[in-house]
This record gives C-alpha cells, sequence and structure tokens, in this order.
C-alpha cells in the first residue's frame, strides 16, 4: 500500500452533516491527490496537492474542500454531506513527482443517508 | 469528463488465454498508465507508457501506444484466476493534476 493509510475505512453519515476523511502517508511525498469512484464513471479526481497548504482543483470539486496542514496528512472534507456525495473515496500518492505512476490507498466507503 | 474509454467493457476467457484490453483517449498526453483493481480493493500501478514509446513490456503484459491514433492496448497473456479483475487506463497530461482514467474493463478468467 506504498505506506498509505486511509480513515476511517467505512462511513455511514446522515445528510447535511460535515464529513472529513483522512490520508496518512509515512514518507515525505509531495503529490497527494483524492479520487472518489462510482459505478460507470470510472475514478475521476476531485482535489489536489503539491506540497503543504499548495491545493488545487479537480474535474470533481464542487462540494468539496481539503487542507494540507503537514506534509503526510491530506484531508477531504464534504462541508455538508449530499446523497450524491455517496462513493468510495481514494487517496492516491506520486512518490516519484509528477507525471510519474501513483500509488492508491485501500478506499473509504462513505454512505449518506 | 473521462479521458479514456476502455474496450471491452466486460471480458470473459478461459485460464491460459490470452486477453486484450484497448483504451482510446482524446487529448495529447505525457504518458499513459495501466491499472488493476481486484474487488474491494485499491487500484494498483501495472505499467506506465511514455507518449515517445511505442511498446513495452513487463512480465506476462504488453502494451502499446499508438499517439497518432489516440489509441493503447493492454495485453496478458498466458492468463491466470488471479487475473480477474477490473483494469483501467489512465493518462496524464503533464502537469501536476493527477491522471484522467477510463470506466474500465472487468475482466473474468475462467478456470
Amino acid at each position: 500500500d506504498a505506506g498509505i493509510t486511509q480513515s476511517p475505512r467505512h462511513k455511514v453519515t446522515e445528510t447535511g452533516t460535515p464529513v472529513t476523511l483522512r490520508c496518512h502517508q509515512t514518507e515525505n511525498h509531495r503529490y497527494m491527490y483524492w479520487y472518489r469512484q462510482d459505478p460507470g464513471h470510472g475514478l475521476r479526481l476531485i482535489h489536489y496537492s503539491y506540497g503543504v497548504k499548495d491545493t488545487d482543483k479537480g474535474e470533481v470539486s464542487d462540494g468539496y474542500s481539503v487542507s494540507r496542514s503537514k506534509t503526510e496528512d491530506f484531508l477531504l472534507t464534504l462541508e455538508s454531506a449530499t446523497s450524491s456525495q455517496t462513493s468510495v473515496y481514494f487517496c492516491a500518492i506520486s512518490p516519484q513527482g509528477i507525471n510519474t505512476e501513483a500509488f492508491f490507498g485501500q478506499g473509504t466507503r462513505l454512505t449518506v443517508v | 469528463s473521462q479521458q479514456g474509454e476502455e474496450d471491452p467493457q466486460a471480458l470473459s476467457i478461459q485460464e491460459g488465454e490470452n486477453a486484450t484490453m484497448n483504451c482510446s483517449y482524446k487529448t495529447s498526453i505525457n504518458n499513459l498508465q495501466w491499472y488493476r483493481q481486484n474487488s474491494g480493493r485499491g487500484l494498483v500501478h501495472l505499467i506506465l507508457i511514455r507518449s515517445n514509446e511505442r511498446e513495452k513490456h513487463s512480465g506476462r503484459l504488453r502494451v502499446t501506444l499508438d499517439t497518432s491514433k489516440k489509441s493503447s492496448s493492454l495485453l496478458i497473456t498466458a492468463s491466470r484466476a488471479a487475473d480477474t479483475a477490473s483494469y483501467f487506463c489512465a493518462t496524464m497530461g503533464g502537469g501536476a493534476d493527477g491522471l484522467t482514467f477510463g470506466k474500465g474493463t472487468h475482466l473474468i478468467i475462467q478456470p
């Protein structure tokens, strides 16, 4: 798993509540990513980070925010969860830098009821 | 929007046969990568091919890239039951903004 830990692994939450997912890496890799995976859509990029406090939006960033105050942690927050955010969320790192392979965490299955 | 599109969406073959999956993409790329995902697990990187390469091998895997047709293929030779998984192609455009994935091919190897 390339030293990537996602927490929690499973979560059920109610519509309108805030939710924070955590991605932790054991190495000081610069590039980190959050994707969501939905049936029929494959994986889509939500946000990414290229260093502490350096983040940017991906393809499906609406309704999500991120923070990276330490190199090892990349947090994804759903400010007010909606049923359309029910998904499996994957964190990834690119240890060799941009334009290289990515290593993924095990995923967080989030259900918004 | 989805950059890559895999074909076929699903493939079922007998153990020992070869499996071929195709990927088409829309815009210029820096590289194209293939990943495998077993049910309920994260994605595992298989192989990366750069835009100036035409073919690459890794064990039983062979990847080709045709930038003029904006397409790639993944060949798995002598398939095994353990190869049962979903396979995704993903393109990288050259910036820091991560990979753009296709929807995947679900491969089933029949024993």
